[in-house]
């Protein structure tokens, strides 16, 4: 089945505590995304990363990070920095036929803190 | 900066009518794209039509079209013959050549039958 997936759907944290949301995509896509998004609100990206090996800071990245140490794999640790991490977190990628433009959504993970 | 200002935060349409979402957005780029998603209550993000800002030709996708005005930096939706599926929450988006995407707040979409 190809496509993007993320997971967990839900996630629970504990204050103080890092948590690591997957995003796995089998498009071949070279580009990747994270964004949150706040109830009622727009997404605001958080990093993104053009190629393996390199990524680049969002508009909201502090008390984030990620690794892109493979094409198909994009993680993004939620750490104790954070300080209000409650959100639903999309992934997204861009790429193939329709190149760089367009970018494609997983189907999210929820998380909130405790 | 880039913005992008969606003003209308919920409409609602009757079964198989037309309703039209506005979006205006403001970039100093002179390439770029914009695009339409829908996020349904499943909160899946779809991507609905997309327009490069260099072709003058609005795009279509089925019953959804566009109305492009570079000038006036205008971006609105038209949905024709709304069905019950097409309840959700519409974004109007604008990637600028960094591959950024810009949201906007999303406006709320009620179909009535």
């Amino acid at each position: 089945d190809g496509g993007i997936t993320q997971s967990p759907k839900y996630l629970f944290r504990k204050e103080g505590q890092n948590v690591t949301l997957s995003c796995e995509q089998n498009l071949n896509h070279d580009a990747m995304y994270w964004y949150r998004q706040d109830p009622g609100q727009g997404l605001r990206l958080i990093y993104y990363s053009q190629i393996v090996n390199d990524f680049q800071k969002g508009d909201i990245a502090e008390g984030y990070s990620v690794s892109r140490e493979k094409k198909e794999s994009f993680p993004l640790t939620v750490t104790s920095a954070q300080k209000n991490p409650t959100a639903f977190y999309l992934c997204a990628t861009s790429g193939g036929a329709l190149g760089a433009d367009t970018q494609y959504f997983g189907p999210g993970t929820r998380l909130t803190v405790l | 900066a880039q913005t992008v200002t969606q003003s209308q935060p919920e409409m609602s349409v009757q079964e198989a009518e037309t309703v039209t979402l506005s979006c205006t957005y403001d970039t100093s780029e002179s390439n770029y794209y914009l695009f339409w998603y829908k996020q349904p209550p499943s909160r899946q993000m779809i991507l609905v039509i997309r327009q490069e800002a260099y072709k003058q030709q609005n795009a279509t996708e089925n019953r959804f079209s566009v109305n492009f005005q570079k000038a006036a930096k205008s971006f609105s939706l038209k949905i024709s013959d709304s069905q019950l599926g097409d309840t959700a929450m519409y974004f109007c988006a604008l990637r600028i050549n960094t591959g950024k995407l810009i949201f906007g707040q999303g406006t709320t979409l009620q179909v009535k039958p």
